[in-house]
């Protein structure tokens, strides 16, 4: 099966601080990238939605400013955290779908903790 | 736009029984229902998906059932094992709402040796 990863796994930062998380389809080529964000025990929450070479759109409520989103090639998507803080702690987790746009497959998540 | 329930929130069996898991709907255009398994601390994993076309989807110990008329999905699991113990997730997907899955809330799935 299509195969995503995330790095880093897990980060810890400083308040006021920015943090890249990082995604890659490693053996398909993803014309769109989804980013999420969980809290505890809740369902994914949809943030953005980023195509290969175009600005990504952001779900109402997402300031776009603080969660900057780059989807420079087929297989990677980058989203930054700017001036983190310790309410934007929580478990981040990209999706991508293939050439079909069907199934999404996700990454491993990569968990935050702005101190 | 869609909306996506699913129950119950939390599921406890005994290990060899089986578990059922169900999703309803509200848009009926919608035509794809994928079910995801998260474990703790780790990104949801696909384990089977069902196409509107498509009335039952079997995967080994895994199957799920579509009724398009009552406009909800299940999800079966049979012969449970303890490492099926993890938080199950449906989604809808359909032309209203673009390439987005709208997902359940979740069922958190334990199975008890």
């Amino acid at each position: 099966g299509a195969v995503v990863s995330q790095h880093p796994s897990r980060v810890i930062c400083k308040s006021g601080t920015s943090v890249k998380i990082e995604c890659r389809s490693l053996d398909f080529q993803a014309t769109t990238m989804f980013w999420y964000r969980q809290f505890p025990k809740q369902s994914l929450m949809l943030m953005a939605t980023s195509n290969e070479g175009s600005k990504a759109t952001y779900e109402q409520g997402v300031e776009k400013d603080k969660f900057l989103i780059n989807h420079a090639s087929l297989t990677l998507s980058t989203l930054t955290v700017t001036s983190a803080h310790p309410e934007d702690s929580s478990f981040y987790i990209c999706s991508a779908t293939d050439d079909n746009q069907e199934t999404q497959y996700f990454g491993p998540g990569t968990r935050l903790l702005v101190l | 736009g869609e909306n996506v329930e699913q129950h119950p929130s939390t599921l406890s069996v005994q290990e060899g029984d089986s578990a059922v898991i169900k999703c309803t709907y509200s848009d009926s255009a919608s035509n794809y229902f994928p079910w995801y398994k998260q474990e703790l601390g780790k990104g949801p994993q696909l384990i089977i998906d069902i196409r509107s076309n498509v009335g039952e989807k079997k995967d080994q110990r895994i199957a799920v059932t579509l009724n398009k008329t009552a406009k909800h999905f299940s999800l079966h699991i049979t012969e449970t094992q303890p490492e099926d113990s993890a938080v199950y997730f449906c989604a809808a997907r359909g032309p209203n709402y673009g390439q987005n899955f709208v997902f359940g809330p979740g069922t958190r799935l334990s199975v008890l040796p």
